[in-house]
């Protein structure tokens, strides 16, 4: 079946850096979109951006723009996301989803997801 | 960017019951050549990953039950549980994938009166 595994819980100081990896199965990696949405706790839903990983091709909001960086290693089914300059607020579960691609080649919604890798970010 | 409203912020509906969820965006999600809406419903239930319920606002994804249902168009969105079971206590979120950046609506938590 159709999974997203990602890497394990992090612990970071601020100002540092951390990556996620997200691991895809069941599905070729570069036949579909991989986004990155983060949750702080108790908190909604936030979008960061996406990777097209036939391409490497990327766009990420704005709001994260000149912190985040996504790639991908075909060769191993994996996307990841690299925040930098981290926070106290960067604390949240950060998830990746399947981008489907609609009929037009439009991006479309999101699934499945990942089962999320909690980053803690505290001094 | 296009802001998701969703109402209520909060839903007690005892079992059996309907529960309505409202999701309103600030400009409309119908892209005019398909007639399609890009908006999806996700369900979050506690400690897990959100799941996906419905895209192109009424398609429903396989295996989700038929107790669930989704309308609407343009900028007006609806979420319809007909008989509320236990198994249905989550925060719901509408998304659009309009436009990028995507956005989610605030989410709406339901739990059992």
């Amino acid at each position: 079946q159709v999974q997203l595994v990602q890497s394990g819980a992090e612990v970071r100081k601020p100002g540092a850096s951390v990556r996620v990896s997200c691991q895809a199965s069941g599905y070729t990696l570069t036949e579909y979109y991989l986004h990155w949405v983060r949750q702080a706790p108790g908190q909604g839903l936030e979008w960061m951006g996406w990777i097209n990983p036939k391409s490497g091709s990327t766009y990420y909001s704005p709001k994260f723009q000149g912190r985040v960086s996504m790639s991908r290693e075909t060769s191993i089914s994996t996307g990841h996301m690299e925040l930098k300059n981290l926070r106290s607020d960067d604390t949240a579960i950060y998830y990746c989803a399947r981008g489907i691609i609609d009929i037009r080649g439009l991006l479309a919604w999101l699934d499945p997801w990942g089962q999320g890798t909690l980053v803690t970010v505290s001094s | 960017d296009i802001v998701m409203t969703q109402s209520p912020d909060a839903l007690a509906v005892s079992l059996g019951e309907r529960a309505t969820i409202n999701c309103k965006s600030s400009q409309s999600v119908l892209y005019n050549s398909n007639k399609k809406n890009y908006l999806a419903w996700y369900q979050q239930k506690p400690g897990q990953p959100p799941k996906l319920l419905f895209y192109w606002a009424s398609t429903r994804e396989s295996g989700v039950p038929d107790r669930f249902s989704g309308s609407g168009s343009g900028t007006d969105f609806t979420l319809t549980i007909s008989s509320l079971q236990p198994e249905d206590v989550a925060v719901y979120y509408c998304q659009q994938y309009f436009n990028t950046p995507f956005t989610f609506g605030p989410g709406t938590k339901v739990h059992i009166k």
